[in-house]
C-alpha cells in the first residue's frame, strides 16, 4: 500500500514552460486535492475532485488545470509557468462524505520557476 | 471559510507535556476539528481529530471545549521528533469537506 504518490519530487522550469505534476493513490479514495505551500505559510487549496470526471476550484486555481479521468490519478498541469508558481505542491486524498475522514498527503513536489 | 487561530510558536522541554491551543469561534455544529503536523520537508501528517468529545490516540489527546469554540492538542511527553508545525483545521461539513489550513504553531522541543 503506497498511499499517495507524487512525481517528480523536484523540478526546475523556465518561465513559460508547461509541465504536469503527477499524483496517484491506491486507497480507492474518491476525494483528491492539490495544495501549494509557500515559505512560512500554511497550505492553500488549488483544485479538488470528489470523483472521476468531477473537478472544482479551490482558493488559488489561477494558472493551474486539473482533470480526473480515473479514481486513482489526479494530475496538476501548469500551462505556462510563472515565477509566482515557485512553491511546494502537495497532493492529498480521503474518503468523501464525512468531514471526520482523515486526509492523506503525498510527500510533496518542489517546483522552482526561473 | 471556517477559520482557526493558533499561536505562531511554542517551546517545550523534552519529556514534558505540551498543550497546543486553538480557537475556532466560527465552528458550526457538524464541523470536525482536525490536527495535522508537518515535519521539515515532508507532507502534513494526521495527528488526531474530534467532533464534540475529548479524544485519545497513541500520538496525542484532543480536548474540546464544551462550546466547541476552542480546543487543545496535548502531547503527553514531548520528544525531539515532535518538533514540527502543528495545524489546527476545521473540516467543514458542507460541500466537498475541504480542509483549510492556517499558518499553524511551530513547536520547538528543547533537549
Amino acid at each position: 500500500n503506497a498511499g499517495v504518490t507524487q512525481t517528480p519530487k523536484f523540478q526546475v522550469l523556465k518561465t513559460g514552460q508547461s509541465m504536469t505534476l503527477q499524483c496517484a493513490q491506491d486507497m480507492n479514495h474518491e476525494y483528491m486535492s492539490w495544495y501549494r505551500q509557500d515559505p512560512g505559510m500554511g497550505l492553500r487549496l488549488i483544485h479538488y475532485s470528489v470523483g472521476a470526471g468531477i473537478t472544482d476550484q479551490g482558493e488559488v486555481p489561477n494558472g493551474y488545470n486539473v482533470s480526473r479521468s480515473t479514481t486513482e490519478d489526479f494530475p496538476l498541469r501548469l500551462l505556462s509557468a510563472a515565477p509566482s508558481q515557485t512553491s511546494v505542491y502537495f497532493c492529498a486524498s480521503r474518503h468523501p462524505g464525512n468531514s471526520g475522514n482523515t486526509i492523506y498527503f503525498g510527500e510533496g513536489s518542489w517546483l522552482t520557476v526561473v | 471559510d471556517a477559520k482557526t487561530t493558533q499561536p505562531n510558536s511554542m517551546e517545550s522541554n523534552e519529556e514534558e507535556p505540551v498543550h497546543l491551543p486553538c480557537n475556532h469561534s466560527t465552528i458550526s455544529g457538524t464541523d470536525y476539528i482536525h490536527w495535522y503536523r508537518q515535519l521539515p520537508s515532508q507532507g502534513p501528517e494526521y495527528v488526531i481529530h474530534g467532533l464534540t468529545s475529548n479524544v485519545n490516540n497513541r500520538m496525542a489527546s484532543l480536548a474540546i471545549a464544551e462550546d466547541r469554540k476552542s480546543s487543545t492538542l496535548i502531547l503527553h511527553r514531548a520528544t525531539l521528533r515532535d518538533a514540527a508545525v502543528y495545524y489546527c483545521i476545521l473540516s467543514v461539513s458542507t460541500g466537498a469537506n475541504n480542509l483549510f489550513f492556517g499558518t499553524g504553531t511551530r513547536l520547538t522541543v528543547i533537549p
